[in-house]
Formats: C-alpha cells, structure tokens, sequence
C-alpha cells in the first residue's frame, strides 16, 4: 500500500523569506501524481501544486515550487518570498494513474506559520 | 458550476442518533471521495466512486458508515448509532483525471 510522510509538524518562517516543506513516499508504481494541498483556517483543502511521475521538469507556480527525485521518492514544497496568507497547513498526497485503486492518500500535514 | 457543495456545514447530534450528509461533486466528475479529518490531522480515506460503483472502503469505515451514490451524482454519507469517537470533520472530493477539489466538509459534533 502507498504510503505519504510529512515529518514536520510544524515550521516557522519569517515573511518575505523561503521556506521548503518535506514529503516522502512510498509506491511500487511508475506512474503517479503527487500533489500539495493547502488548508487554511477556514479548512476548505485548496490545491497548490500538481506533478506527473512521468515528467523529469519539477512543477513550478509562481512562488511555489517542487523538488521532486523520484528515484529518491522524495517531494519538496518551496515557498520563495513568503506571505502572511501563506500560513495554513500544507498536505502532501498521492495518486496512482492506476484505473483502480487511485484513491489520494495524504500526509499528517504540516503547519506552516509566518512571522511579520 | 461552483465547485463542490457539502450539505450541512455543521451538525450537533446526540449519541445513538443516525446523521446523513450530502454532498454535490463537480458535475463532470466521475470520481467522488469521502474523508474524514480531525483536528490538526491529515484526510482519512473513507471510501470512494467511479460514478455509482463504490470501489473501495477503509477498515476505518465500520458497518454503522454506508455511503451511496445513486445515479452518479451526488452521494451520501450515513453514519448510524453515532459515537462520540465519530465527531470530527466530513470530506468529500471529486476528481477527473489528475487532483481532487474538496468541499467545505460537514463538521459533525456528538455530544
């Protein structure tokens, strides 16, 4: 069974700084997608970044950024430049292409604050 | 289309009552899923949908948790005899091919 860790509960980073968020997982599937969700405190989940196994290029949008190794099953969220409305918990998750058997399965999460 | 809607936002029950939820997928979603978050945790798989075939449930969900989804559209999520153990927050998701858009949850308290 796949499996995603977050094995930080909690980090703090000072506004206008950068921050990177870490995810691990385990798969024995080659093709997949791995996502990190944004929760805010009004807890509705919002996605923040989508990447394809398949793709060599890491996935970029705007200030968010991943590092992704696959071979390493590692993925990182970078948040350059942060912001006050970047403070939420941040989930990683996992989905198999497969046609069965692709529920999304998250991490812990992490919480991630922003000091003025 | 408005994203997906979960109905209620918020639910006080008494213990041993049975409590149904709704929610409304993305229209052109053929998958639906259910979670179930507590505080400061991440999403719990409940179960999940291809359009009216349930294709799996968790271990989580005990025999009181039955999910439908009648003509693929919308589901339910029917929690019978609740305990206080059940009070948390109620996700639902739909998903095309790639990531999954999430509801504003039901948040069910048993008191």
């Amino acid at each position: 069974a796949q499996t995603v860790t977050q094995s930080q509960p909690e980090m703090s980073v000072q506004e206008a700084e950068t921050v990177t968020l870490s995810c691990t997982y385990d798969t024995s599937e080659s093709d997949y997608y791995l996502f990190w969700y944004k929760q805010p405190p009004s807890r509705q989940m919002i996605l923040v970044i989508r990447q394809e196994a398949y793709k060599q290029q890491n996935a970029t949008e705007n200030r968010f950024s991943v590092n992704f190794q696959k071979a390493a099953k590692s993925f990182s969220l970078k948040i350059s430049d942060s912001q006050l409305g970047d403070a939420a918990m941040y989930f990683c998750a996992y989905r198999s292409e497969g046609y069965r058997d692709d529920k999304i399965i998250f991490g812990k999460g992490t919480r991630l604050h922003i000091l003025p | 289309d408005t994203g997906v809607s979960q109905n209620p936002r918020h639910k006080i029950t008494k213990r041993g009552q049975n409590v149904t939820f709704r929610c409304d997928p993305i229209s052109e979603h053929n998958r639906l899923y259910w979670y179930r978050q507590t505080l400061g945790q991440g999403p719990e798989f409940l179960t999940y949908f291809q359009n009216e075939a349930q294709l799996e449930k968790s271990r989580l969900l005990s025999d009181r948790f039955s999910a439908e989804r009648p003509k693929g559209s919308f589901s339910t999520l029917e929690i019978q005899r609740t305990e206080q153990g059940d009070s948390a927050m109620y996700l639902c998701a739909s998903t095309g091919h790639t990531e999954a858009f999430f509801g504003q949850g039901t948040r069910l308290t048993v008191v």
